[in-house]
């Protein structure tokens, strides 16, 4: 049974600290996604990419936020350096397309 | 104007109902729509996808769609417990990745 796995599944670290949450696709899905979501801005798009490359980052905070894809088996989202705003669940999703995303379980970031 | 928009709800029904949930988007342009269910402290599922307007129907669950009106709808017949979540709207405009609405939590009760 195929799934996108995400790590950490926890993290709370203090303002300032780098942050770098993990996240491997399913095998054989060209595109990737990063999410965040709170209860107050609900599920937002961060980051896209297809065939590992970055097709639209226009979401994500550009001064701390970076997404990378080193290899078809990984894509990273770093926070440097982290604030308390960042505080949220953030998910990593693959799929076959931009509509059939199959989402991890994601990663709950907590910053004090 | 949000692009997607839904009632946050809580939808109540009692078990065994018709549960009906709404979304409107902004964007005349979108051509896809989808619905992913998402349980409490879990991640977001894809559950319908409908293309054309009309109903499309899969087992309990049936999703609307009317361009014309930019309106979306999903419902869940012979509602049950585990039915209870929250329910997010995704349009697709074709111009980046899904645009999800706020989601509707939806509450099924015994």
């Amino acid at each position: 049974d195929a799934r996108v796995t995400q790590t950490p599944r926890h993290k709370v670290t203090e303002m300032g600290q780098e942050v770098t949450m993990r996240c491997q696709p399913i095998l054989g899905h060209n595109t990737v996604f990063w999410y965040r979501q709170t209860m107050m801005q609900g599920l937002e798009l961060l980051a896209y990419f297809r065939n590992r490359a970055p097709l639209d980052d226009s979401g994500m905070p550009k001064d701390r936020f970076s997404a990378e894809m080193p290899d078809a088996t990984l894509a990273t989202l770093k926070i440097q350096p982290s604030e308390p705003r960042d505080s949220a669940v953030y998910f990593c999703a693959s799929g076959p397309n931009s509509y059939e995303q199959y989402f991890g379980p994601g990663t709950r970031l907590t910053v004090t | 104007q949000k692009e997607v928009e839904q009632n946050s709800g809580p939808l109540s029904v009692p078990e065994g109902a018709i549960a009906s949930l709404n979304c409107t988007y902004s964007d005349r342009v979108s051509q896809s729509f989808f619905w992913y269910r998402q349980y409490s402290g879990k991640s977001p599922e894809l559950i319908m996808s409908i293309y054309s307007n009309g109903d499309k129907e899969d087992g309990r669950f049936t999703a609307q769609l009317n361009k014309a009106s930019q309106y979306v709808s999903l419902l869940i017949r012979d509602s049950q417990p585990s039915d209870s979540a929250t329910y997010l709207c995704a349009v697709d405009t074709g111009r980046r990745a899904l645009t999800f609405g706020s989601g509707t939590r939806l509450q099924v009760q015994p």
